[in-house]
C-alpha cells in the first residue's frame, strides 16, 4: 500500500515558467512533509518542508502548499531554471524524533522534472 | 556543520558474495542514523534505523543486516547477495524537525 503518491512520473516545463509538482498521501497520522531534489547518482538533497499546522511555506523560488482536508501537497518553483531539472521526491513523517524516529520518512516514487530552454 | 561520508560509491558484486557498505557522520553526536534503498523505478525505502550504538531496528525483512559499532558509524552488510539486492543505497542522518540529510549514496549492482 503506497502511502505517499506522486502520480506524475515526469513533468516538462519551459524555462522561466512555474513548475508545479503534486503529491498525495493517505495516512492521516502524517504531520510533517518534505520535498527532496535528486540528481542522477547523487543522494537526495533537502529542499523545503512544512508542518501540518501550516498551509504554506516559502523559501526563495520554492513554495510548498499543504491541503490537509484533501491530503494533498504541492511544490511550486518560480521561475523554473535549467538547474531545476532533477527528480523530486515528496516525503511524509508521523514519527517522533529527528528524522522521523523509528518510522523514518515515507517517500513517493518521484517526479522527473525537465526544464526546457 | 554535519557531514555524511559513505563508501564505496559504486560496486559490482557477484550473486552469493558478501557486502559491506560503510557510513560515518561528522559534526554531531548521538545521531539518529538510517539506511534507505532506492530500487529501479521505485521510491526510497527505509531499511534500517539506529538510535545508538548496538541499537538497530529493521523495517523490511530482507537479506541485509546493519550494525552500529560506534556512535557515528553505521554499516550495512550481507552475507550472500541476491540479484534483488541491486540498487542505490543511502545512509542518512536524522536532524531536528523530522528532516533527514542523505549521504552521497552507493550504487550496488549484483551480477
Amino acid at each position: 500500500d503506497q502511502q505517499v503518491k506522486q502520480n506524475s512520473p515526469s513533468l516538462s516545463v519551459q524555462e522561466g515558467r512555474i513548475s508545479i509538482l503534486n503529491c498525495d498521501y493517505t495516512n492521516s497520522m502524517f504531520d510533517y512533509f518534505l520535498w527532496y531534489k535528486k540528481y542522477p547518482a547523487e543522494g537526495p538533497t533537502f529542499l523545503i518542508s512544512i508542518s501540518s499546522i501550516k498551509d504554506k511555506n516559502e523559501d526563495g523560488r520554492f513554495t510548498v502548499f499543504l491541503n490537509k482536508s484533501a491530503k494533498h501537497l504541492s511544490l511550486h518553483i518560480v521561475p523554473s531554471q535549467p538547474g531545476d531539472s532533477a527528480v523530486y521526491f515528496c516525503a511524509a513523517s508521523g514519527g517522533l524524533g529527528p528524522g522521523g524516529g523509528a518510522d523514518g520518512l515515507t517517500f513517493g516514487k518521484g517526479t522527473h522534472l525537465i526544464i526546457q530552454p | 556543520s554535519q557531514t555524511i561520508h559513505q563508501w564505496p560509491a559504486t560496486l559490482v558484486q557477484p550473486v552469493g558474495s558478501p557486502l559491506s557498505l560503510e557510513c560515518t557522520v561528522e559534526g554531531t553526536s548521538n545521531p539518529n542514523l538510517y539506511w534507505y534503498r532506492q530500487a529501479a523505478g521505485r521510491g526510497l525505502q527505509l531499511l534500517f534505523y539506529s538510535i545508538g550504538i548496538g541499537q538497530i531496528s529493521s523495517e523490511v525483512p530482507q537479506n541485509l543486516s546493519a550494525s552500529r559499532p560506534q556512535d557515528r558509524q553505521f554499516i550495512l552488510s550481507s552475507k550472500k547477495l541476491l540479484l534483488s539486492d541491486s540498487g542505490f543505497y543511502l545512509c542518512a542522518l536524522g536532524v531536528f524537525g523530522n528532516t533527514i540529510y542523505f549521504g552521497e549514496g552507493s550504487w550496488l549492482t549484483v551480477v
